[in-house]
């Protein structure tokens, strides 16, 4: 079974500086996916930003951008300018990519992330 | 644009009840994923649909059922409520089992008392 790892409960960050979150993930597949939610205080789940595993290129959302390393298991996310709307918990989600059905997300444990103005 | 309605969006039940959550895809999606997130813990998987048939289980209580209707939205049942079923319960869909990004509706928040 897969698992999604995020060793930081908390996070803090002065608005306007950068921040990167990180994630690791246990995995036998080759082929998936890799996400990034926000959660913020409304509760609501927001895509912020995907990656897939085939593509060596790392993704990028205007201010957010990850860092994927395949072979180490690594899926951070850097937050550039920092904002205080961005303040959020933050869950790494794992999936899938294999066919013959809905594939579930597999979430991390979430980082909360506060904005100090 | 259409989001993922869900409701209601809270709901109060005594221990022993029974409640049923609706979920109202983005129209056209015919994929839908039902979590639970309880307090302070990450969404955890509970069931999924796929053209009115389930198509995957996670840590689905026994005392819970699901289903996909013929207009793609989905009912969560839920009986002999426990005090431990209080959570916030996610509903998503996506446009086809192998579509990549889930949309998430706001959830519907359960008090068992």
């Amino acid at each position: 079974a897969q698992t999604v790892t995020q060793s930081q409960p908390e996070m803090s960050v002065q608005e306007a500086e950068t921040v990167t979150l990180s994630c690791t993930y246990d995995t036998s597949e080759s082929d998936y996916y890799l996400f990034w939610y926000k959660q913020p205080p409304s509760r609501q789940m927001i895509l912020v930003i995907r990656q897939e595993a085939y593509k060596q290129q790392n993704a990028t959302e205007n201010r957010f951008s990850v860092n994927f390393q395949k072979a180490a298991k690594s899926f951070s996310l850097k937050i550039s300018d920092s904002q205080l709307g961005d303040a959020a918990m933050y869950f790494c989600a794992y999936r899938s990519g294999g066919f013959g059905g809905a594939q579930k997300l597999v979430f991390g444990q979430g980082t909360r992330l506060t904005i100090n103005p | 644009a259409a989001g993922v309605i869900q409701s209601p969006r809270h709901l109060i039940k005594e221990k022993r009840e029974t409640a049923t959550l609706k979920c109202y895809p983005i129209p056209r999606h015919d994929t839908v994923y039902w979590y639970q997130q309880g307090p302070g813990q990450d969404p955890q998987f509970l069931i999924s649909f796929y053209e009115k048939m389930q198509s995957d289980k996670g840590s689905i209580p026994d005392r819970f059922s699901a289903q996909q209707f013929s207009d793609y939205h989905s009912e969560l049942n839920m009986s002999s409520l426990e005090l431990g079923d209080s959570a916030l319960y996610f509903c998503a869909s996506s446009l086809s089992p192998g579509s990549t990004e889930a949309f998430f509706g706001q959830g519907t928040r359960l008090t068992v008392v």
